[in-house]
């Protein structure tokens, strides 16, 4: 059982260029998060998704895109990136049938924009 | 303000002490509580669920004070694998909203 898989596990970008990060989950949940963590700070939420078909913006969602291709995944796509872009991003999803589900992780993706 | 804020420590324990951190949440309507771990590096990952009633999980004893809004995490006889960051985590109304405090580092030593 993978739980949730990230893709890829680094990347190093030049400012300007584009790139999606990938999100599978395998636990069928409904809901999915994009979030970025830098040091010194907690997670902060980009993005999410609370069912297919349907996202919704986050904390920090300036200059991120997401989609919710279908119920396994929901990708990040950065258009043109920028060195305040460069983070750790986690995906992570969880059950939305009820309180207290908690949030399950994938290993994230190290993002160094150049 | 931060809807969610933690000491960041780092607490330095010797092995076998007991070890408290506290974590403070600003909105009232905040739902559901969770102890996280994370290790250098790596993808947080669930310690416990902090229910109304408090609860624990072996060594480990999660407290909710609604008053005051805080929770709190006791952990006792403290393992050289306990040290990690443990980040506080609230979800208010809105269901699929989170907020991570910053972490709070715990370094256990022999």
């Amino acid at each position: 059982n993978a739980g949730v898989t990230q893709t890829p596990k680094f990347q190093v970008l030049k400012t300007g260029q584009s790139m999606t990060l990938q999100c599978a989950q395998d636990m069928n949940h409904n809901s999915m998060y994009w979030y970025r963590q830098d040091p010194g700070m907690g997670l902060r939420l980009i993005y999410y998704s609370a069912s297919e078909g349907t996202t919704d913006k986050g904390e920090v969602p300036n200059g991120y895109n997401v989609s919710r291709l279908n119920k396994r995944e929901f990708s990040l796509r950065l258009e043109s990136a920028a060195p305040s872009q460069t983070s750790v991003y986690f995906c992570a999803s969880r059950e939305h049938s009820a309180l207290a589900q908690p949030q399950h992780f994938g290993d994230g993706t190290r993002l160094s924009i150049l | 303000r931060k809807e969610v804020e933690q000491d960041p420590g780092p607490f330095n324990v010797p092995e076998g002490a007991t070890v408290a951190f506290n974590c403070t949440y600003s909105n009232s309507a905040s739902q559901s509580f969770f102890w996280y771990r994370q290790d250098c590096r790596k993808e947080p990952k669930l310690l416990m669920s902090v229910y109304s009633s408090g609860n624990e999980d072996g060594r480990f004893t999660a407290q909710l004070n609604r008053a005051s809004q805080y929770i709190s995490l006791l952990i006792r006889d403290s393992k050289l694998s306990d040290s990690a960051t443990y980040l506080c985590v609230v979800n208010i109304y809105n269901f699929n909203k989170f907020y991570f405090g910053s972490g709070t580092k715990l370094n256990v030593k022999p």
